[in-house]
């Protein structure tokens, strides 16, 4: 059973960059698609991006010019950085599997998330 | 606001049926599947629902899904008190390149 979980610091000052990392255990990042989502207190849940078994990225438009995604392969990690940080960006972050997909057929496009890992709450303030 | 919109909040008796839905557009459930998730307080969320209408290993057939043009449908029968969560549907938006969320719907079982 596939198991997800990040790490990094909880706390990050206005203007600097967040940096989260998920650790894949039971399963190899060179399958699949590996995603990043996030849920401010309160409120819904938010796509942040994704990297794919091959080391593509894809990224929220609205959050695009401010993301990264990357990828340890020997680790079986996967990272997100996040710069230029505000209060804003205030939520728990997770990090999920993500069954990206494409149908020819169709042209329809999967992109499920399962499973997911616990969460870890960072906190935009000086 | 999101761009798949969903009821913020449904109830209904132990026992019985609730549905929730889920609108959008012709860029992401009208050409792309439908997935729908449950948070339970206090935890991450949890797939229930995947391709529109199947569920993965381990969800009871008291939860379904449907599709029909740009709206998407939630079921769930026999209500229990632990069904008590906010539900997400999610898609993939062809127009904006990204994957999207409803705004979420509180199930309250009363």
């Amino acid at each position: 059973q596939v198991q997800l979980q990040e790490s990094g610091p909880g706390l990050v000052k206005p203007s600097e960059t967040l940096s989260l990392t998920c650790t894949v255990s039971s399963g190899s990042i060179s399958s699949y698609y590996w995603t990043w989502i996030r849920q401010p207190p309160g409120k819904g849940l938010e796509w942040i991006g994704y990297i794919t078994h091959s080391g593509s990225t894809n990224y929220n438009p609205s959050l695009k010019s401010r993301i990264t995604i990357s990828r340890d392969t020997s680790k079986n990690q996967f990272s997100l950085k996040l710069n230029s940080v505000t209060a804003a960006d205030t939520a728990v972050y997770y990090c999920a599997r993500d069954y990206g997909d494409y149908d020819s057929l169709t042209g329809s496009r999967s992109h499920w998330f399962d499973p997911w890992g616990q969460g870890t709450l960072v906190t935009v303030s000086s | 606001q999101s761009v798949l919109t969903q009821p913020p909040s449904v109830s209904a008796a132990p026992g019985q049926k609730v549905t929730i839905s889920c609108s959008g557009s012709s860029s992401n459930i009208g050409n792309n599947y439908v997935y729908w998730y449950r948070q339970l307080p206090g935890t991450a969320p949890k797939l229930l629902i995947y391709d529109n209408n199947k569920r993965p290993p381990g969800i009871p057939d008291r939860f379904s899904g449907s599709k029909s043009g740009t709206s998407a449908t939630l079921g769930i029968t026999g209500l229990q008190t632990g069904d008590e969560a906010d539900y997400y549907c999610g898609s993939w938006d062809t127009s904006l390149s990204a994957a999207l969320f409803g705004g979420g719907t509180k199930l309250t079982v009363l």
